[in-house]
């Protein structure tokens, strides 16, 4: 069975950093795209970022440009999101998820069950 | 970015009730590139079709999938009173790859 773990948030002033960490099991790390989504108290779903099985090919969304920067492990089967100058904005649980592609079809088919980070002063 | 509208905002329905439930897009998206996920309150988002119309492991079939070009629909046969969730669209015809703003399915 696929497991998904999160861990790394908490409370930050704004301007400020954390580093989110995925770790996996029962599944090949190093086969699958990973990507990290977020969710803000009381919204929807926003994808934030992924990176592809080797960490050579990378996309964020507009919003964490230049501020958030997604990296992998895979000798230590984690996924990773390191969140620079925080914005009140950022305040979330970010779920990492698997990226599943099946005849060029692509879902998230695996979640963690989040981690919450807090921007606030 | 291609923003996915979804309709109704909140559905009120019944056990046993046909709920149907549409995402919109801006653009054309392919079939291929859209995915619907289930989410309970404080529970992770959980696969329930890729590609519109491909249901995921263990998803039940009393729900269904469709849809192509801007129009996509999820439709739950008789809902089940496991079924009152939000529900999410996502597209992945191009990134950034944007979520709809969800469907709360609540009981009536």
């Amino acid at each position: 069975e696929v497991y998904l773990v999160e861990s790394g948030g908490g409370l930050v002033q704004p301007g400020g950093s954390l580093r989110l960490s995925c770790a996996a099991s029962g599944f090949t790390f190093s086969k699958y795209w990973m990507t990290w989504v977020r969710q803000a108290p009381g919204k929807g779903l926003e994808w934030v970022a992924n990176i592809n099985e080797g960490g050579s090919e990378i996309s964020y969304v507009g919003s964490v440009k230049g501020r958030f920067a997604i990296s992998r492990d895979n000798v230590k089967k984690s996924l990773y999101l390191q969140m620079n100058s925080l914005r009140v904005e950022d305040t979330a649980v970010y779920y990492c998820a698997r990226e599943w592609m099946v005849r060029g079809v692509r879902s998230f088919d695996s979640w963690g069950q989040g981690t919450l980070a807090t921007v606030s002063s | 970015e291609i923003v996915l509208t979804q309709s109704p905002g909140t559905l009120s329905l019944s056990p046993g009730e046909r709920a149907t439930l549409s995402c919109r897009a801006r653009l054309s998206v392919s079939s291929s590139s859209l995915a619907w996920y289930q989410q309970k309150p404080g529970q992770a988002p959980r696969l329930l079709f890729y590609g519109a119309s491909s249901r995921a492991t263990g998803i039940p079939d009393r729900f269904s999938g469709s849809g192509s070009g801007t129009d996509f629909t999820l439709t739950i046969s008789r809902l089940e009173p496991e079924d009152f969730a939000v529900y999410y669209c996502q597209q992945f015809h191009s990134s950034p790859y944007t979520f709809g703003q969800g469907t709360k399915l609540e009981i009536k």
